[in-house]
């Protein structure tokens, strides 16, 4: 099993726009529309932020943003808020032999 | 209001076993598949294992294949996992996660998670 590929930081101004990759094979990401990305500030529990791919939680502003390309998925976060600053992380659905994969986590800074 | 409370962690040799429980309300228990996953202190969230509504079908992450069970009781909206064999690389906090109405493959609700600490 291998987790899903993420930079380990990223970064951007209040107000602007940043795009976090997460990048996977044709057997999890690429395979299936079932792309979740997770928010957790420190200390806390992760929030689910978008689940398969594009699709919004109610409640989560709609700032946030899901979309794939092949076997990488990307979420973007538009109009960059201090509240954003946390950890994000995706996950995939990889099939009924392994399941879930997570990313190993990206730490956005809002400068 | 969903709410998620873990349960039975704590402080185990190498080799020993442990049971975690998770019990669930304000939701339908017995109508979402459940997981568990779990996150070492300062690294990423791995995916340990999850069970469909019913309790019939399991799945476990290769690093607890053999060792791990997981379990539901729905009468008592509880689910659980038994550890056994447990290695150093097992210590983690545990968090029960809620499988989303369409999928399992999301988790919309996360308890506070417990503490499992593996050590000689």
């Amino acid at each position: 099993q291998s987790a899903l590929t993420q930079p380990p930081s990223a970064s951007g101004s209040p107000g602007q726009s940043v795009t976090i990759s997460c990048t996977g094979t044709s057997s999890d990401v690429g395979g299936y529309n079932y792309v979740s990305w997770y928010q957790q500030h420190p200390g806390k529990v992760p929030k689910l932020m978008i689940y398969e791919v594009t699709k919004r939680p109610s409640g989560v502003p709609d700032r946030f943003s899901g979309s794939k390309s092949g076997n990488t998925a990307s979420l973007t976060v538009s109009g960059l808020q201090a509240e954003d600053e946390a950890d994000y992380y995706c996950s995939s659905y990889a099939g009924i032999n392994n399941f879930v994969f997570f990313g190993g986590g990206t730490k956005l800074t809002v400068l | 209001e969903v709410q998620l409370l873990e349960s039975g962690g704590g402080l185990v040799q190498p080799g020993g076993s442990l049971r975690l429980s998770c019990t669930a309300s304000g939701f339908s228990f017995s109508a979402y598949a459940m997981n568990w996953v779990r996150q070492a202190p300062g690294k990423g969230l791995e995916w340990v294992s999850g069970l469909s509504g019913s309790g019939g079908s399991t799945y476990y992450a290769d690093s607890v294949k053999g060792r791990f069970t997981i379990s539901r009781d729905n009468s008592k909206n509880t689910l659980f996992l038994q550890m056994n064999s447990l290695r150093v690389e097992d210590t983690a906090l545990y968090y029960c996660a809620k499988g989303l109405a369409s999928s399992n493959y999301g988790f919309d609700y996360w308890g506070q998670g417990t503490l499992v600490t593996v050590s000689s």
